[in-house]
């Protein structure tokens, strides 16, 4: 089966730095995104990694090695409004998408 | 302001009752989709249309319906065969399945049971 593994809760302190890891077992690998959702609030997207390596934008950095079928999310300089969770989502072989089920990110003072 | 506007935030269901959830776009894009978010768990696809008077058939539509009447609009009937659908759902929209492009998603619709 399809399958991708994201921690379920993490805490970090505002200012500091914050890895979020998704692993990911699917029929093929047409590309990984995350995104991130305030509480009760719709998914905006953040990145997308096809290609091994890293992508930064701004505070926010991912990175995806395909081999090992392992990406993460780095954030930088955490502010409050970070709280959040974040998903992580990668495209098969059908280019259909399968969705980790997230990680709530709490940023205490 | 382009975007994707869902209607109502909130939406109570009695037994026995079919109801609707409104999904508009104007964004221009091609396909649509419906998502179910359940607490704990990744965002399950119910539906999607990649254009007009099409739609497929995702991981969950059962007890669901849909129709794509209008490029613009994708709404979501939970019928009654729905036993259990109390949940966020999540209209999004992109220019087209096999691109690589984002979706982007409406604000949600939080479904309760009376």
């Amino acid at each position: 089966g399809q399958n991708i593994d994201q921690p379920t809760e993490m805490t970090a302190t505002e200012g500091a730095i914050v890895q979020i890891n998704c692993t990911y077992q699917t029929s093929g690998f047409n590309g990984l995104f995350w995104y991130q959702q305030h509480a009760g609030e719709a998914p905006t997207f953040l990145s997308y990694n096809v290609l091994d390596g890293l992508e930064e934008k701004g505070r926010f950095s991912s990175f995806l090695s395909r081999s090992k079928g392992y990406s993460y999310l780095l954030l930088k300089e955490l502010q409050m409004k970070d709280s959040a969770s974040y998903l992580c989502a990668v495209r098969d072989i059908d280019y259909q998408l399968i969705w980790g089920a997230g990680t709530k990110l709490i940023i205490k003072p | 302001d382009g975007g994707i506007t869902q209607s109502p935030k909130y939406l109570f269901r009695k037994e026995g009752q079919n109801v609707t959830l409104s999904c508009e776009q104007n964004l221009n894009h091609d396909a649509m989709y419906w998502y179910r978010q359940d607490p704990g768990q990744g965002l399950r696809l119910i539906y999607y249309s990649q254009i007009v008077n099409d739609f497929q058939k995702g991981d969950i539509a059962e007890g669901y319906s849909v129709s794509r009447e209008k490029k613009e609009s994708f709404p979501l009937t939970v019928t009654s065969a729905q036993k259990n659908p109390t949940a966020f759902y999540l209209c999004a929209s992109s220019i087209g399945q096999r691109h690589n492009e984002k979706l982007f998603f409406g604000s949600g619709t939080q479904l309760s049971v009376l």
